[in-house]
Order: structure tokens, then sequence, then C-alpha cells
């Protein structure tokens, strides 16, 4: 058991661009979380999957935000076109048994 | 829609004193309730959880929780609190029937030597 894996642990982008983040869950685990969290803030729920299917998706969300598990492993979670307000901590998480196992998330700046 | 609310955005406790962290909630259906835990430079860790049973529930690192229906409240405690307790505490709830968990502002835990 490695641990849910993020990568990559931190991105900058200019405003305007698109980006991809990759999450890697426990291997057994085939529930998917991402959530986005703001420096004073908890956790905000962003969409999850259960396998490849995405089950729920948060009104919050923007069309500008797409999630992805093709295969029920890995997740990729795509902004286009950023904005400033993008930034955030992006956390990835998968579950076992009731238990958020979470990642150390992806740091993303727009500038 | 479910929430949380932790009232309290920073909490000090002396070492070796009791210490506890406030957590209210909304849900329309049964409650699932957690506790997460972040420490610096680290990833949210799970703590404890409520989910069905008797009212007060043990976790890791000597914590536990109790359940308040009437209140709806889940507050966690210690007995005794250690300088490495110090971190920040989230509260989450989800609704019973639903995967989304919905996380309070957090509360920073800071405990003097």
């Amino acid at each position: 058991d490695t641990g849910v894996s993020q990568n990559p642990r931190h991105k900058i982008t200019k405003r305007g661009q698109n980006v991809t983040f990759r999450c890697d869950p426990i291997s057994e685990h085939n529930r998917l979380y991402w959530y986005r969290q703001t420096l004073g803030q908890g956790p905000e729920f962003l969409t999850y999957f259960q396998n490849e299917a995405q089950l729920e998706k948060s009104r919050l969300l923007s069309d500008r935000f797409s999630a992805e598990r093709p295969k029920g492993s890995f997740s990729t979670l795509e902004i286009q076109r950023t904005e400033q307000g993008d930034s955030a901590m992006y956390l990835c998480a998968s579950s076992y048994r009731e238990k958020l196992f979470f990642g150390s998330g992806t740091q993303l700046s727009v500038l | 829609a479910q929430s949380v609310a932790q009232p309290e955005d920073q909490v000090n406790v002396a070492e070796g004193n009791p210490l506890t962290v406030k957590c209210t909630y909304s849900v329309s259906g049964n409650p699932y309730l957690f506790w997460y835990v972040q420490y610096p430079n680290r990833g949210l860790q799970f703590l404890l959880k409520y989910i069905t049973g008797d009212n007060l529930v043990k976790g890791s690192y000597g914590f536990e929780a109790e359940f308040n229906k009437s209140q709806t409240s889940f507050h966690l405690k210690k007995p005794s609190a250690l300088v490495s307790d110090s971190a920040l505490y989230f509260c989450a709830v989800r609704d019973g029937g639903a995967q989304k968990l919905v996380f309070g502002q957090g509360t920073r835990l800071t405990i003097n030597p």
C-alpha cells in the first residue's frame, strides 16, 4: 500500500491555459473523490467516481472542469481556460470502509 | 443539504489538560460523522467516525468523539493533550444515502508546553 499519489505536487500556470492533474488511488479502492481546498477553508467536494462511473458532480464545478477515470484506476482532473480564482490545493482521495485516504494534493497557482 | 459548523477557528490548550474541539452538523437523513486531522505539510488523515451504535467513538492517537443527536453535535475530545496534537482538525458529515462528504472550516488546535 503506497497510499494515494498525486502529480504534480505544484503547478504554476498563466491565466487562460489548460492544466491536468493526475491521481493514483490505493489499488483496491473503487471509490475516488476530488476535493478543492483554499487557505483557511475545509476541503470542498468536486466530484466522485465509483469505478469508472462519475456518479456525482458539484454544482459549483463549472463546465471548465472535467474529470475522468477511464479504467476505474487512476483519475485525471482537467481545468480549461484557468482563472485566478482556480488557485487552490486540489485533493484526491480514495475510500475503504467509510474512510477517505487523501493524497498530498496538487497546489495550483494561476498567475 | 448537509452542513457542518466548527464555531472555533482556534483552540489553545496547555499540555496535559483535556481538550475539546466543537462541531455541529445539519443533515436530512442519518448522519455519518467524521473527524480528520491535517498536520503541517502532510495530507488529511482519518481520525474517527460515527456511523451507528455507541454514541462515544474512539479513534487514533487517543482521541474520542461523542455523538449527540438532540444537540446535533459531534465534539472531538482527548483527556490529556500532547504538544504533538497541534494541527488543523476538520469535522465532516454526509447523509447516509449519499457519498458527498461535507467538511467544516477547520479548527486550529495549539497545545502549549
